[in-house]
């Protein structure tokens, strides 16, 4: 069955180091997404992909980085990780057509990332 | 700007009652609207969705109807279980710059108790 997954579930950093999440999706998708999950805030978007060598700025991307090199996979890099990144973190993935806008989306179990 | 208004929760319920999550967005054009549910430690799955004016989603026994005169989606459930206990998204997706991007609600925790 196709299925999208998160790896690592669970991550301890400290201040200042690089961290990558990753993201695959075995749904053929050509959009993904990265949104961070926390208290009072429900989900917001960091980066976005529409398909191989595109990416997008979301409303909370200041510190974070994405590369699509392939239709699977969109790793979210935090360049010098933070104590405010301190969240859960889910990636998502949709099929639409150049219609657009219209399709759901799967998500991953998440990411629980603690920087210190 | 596109934006969604879910009630707040967090809402307690004794089981089988009746609930009702209420949820209003504000979006240019004609967006497709979801409803999303996030169990303990899980991420969020599809609950239902709604693609244009007057659909009814329905899942599980929830059902919302998509009503663009008072651009509302409100979620109901005539007998809630404690396995219904989690916490509900209300999103949309719209066109045009927001195409394929989701606009979520703050979500709304619901418990049931036995």
């Amino acid at each position: 069955d196709a299925e999208i997954t998160q790896s690592p579930r669970h991550k301890i950093t400290e201040t200042g180091r690089q961290v990558t999440l990753a993201c695959h999706q075995t749904w053929n998708h050509n959009n993904m997404f990265w949104y961070r999950q926390d208290l009072g805030h429900g989900l917001r978007l960091i980066h976005y992909s529409y398909g191989v060598q595109d990416t997008n700025k979301g409303e909370v991307s200041d510190g974070y980085s994405v590369s699509r090199s392939n239709t699977e996979d969109l790793p979210l890099t935090l360049e010098s990780a933070a104590s405010s990144q301190t969240s859960v973190y889910f990636c998502a993935s949709s099929e639409s057509g150049l219609a657009g806008g219209t399709d759901t989306q799967y998500f991953g179990p998440g990411t629980r990332l603690t920087v210190l | 700007g596109n934006s969604v208004t879910q009630m707040e929760g967090p809402v307690t319920l004794s089981e089988e009652a009746f609930l009702t999550i209420n949820c209003t967005y504000t979006a240019t054009g004609y967006p497709s609207l979801f409803w999303y549910v996030q169990y303990p430690g899980e991420g969020l799955q599809l609950l239902l969705k709604a693609t244009k004016a007057d659909d009814k989603g329905s899942n599980k026994g929830f059902e919302a109807t998509y009503r663009k005169e008072t651009t509302s989606f409100h979620l109901e459930k005539g007998s809630v279980q404690v396995s219904d206990s989690a916490v509900y998204f209300c999103d949309f997706v719209g066109g045009g710059t927001s195409y394929g991007k989701l606009t979520f609600g703050q979500g709304t925790i619901l418990t049931v108790h036995p």
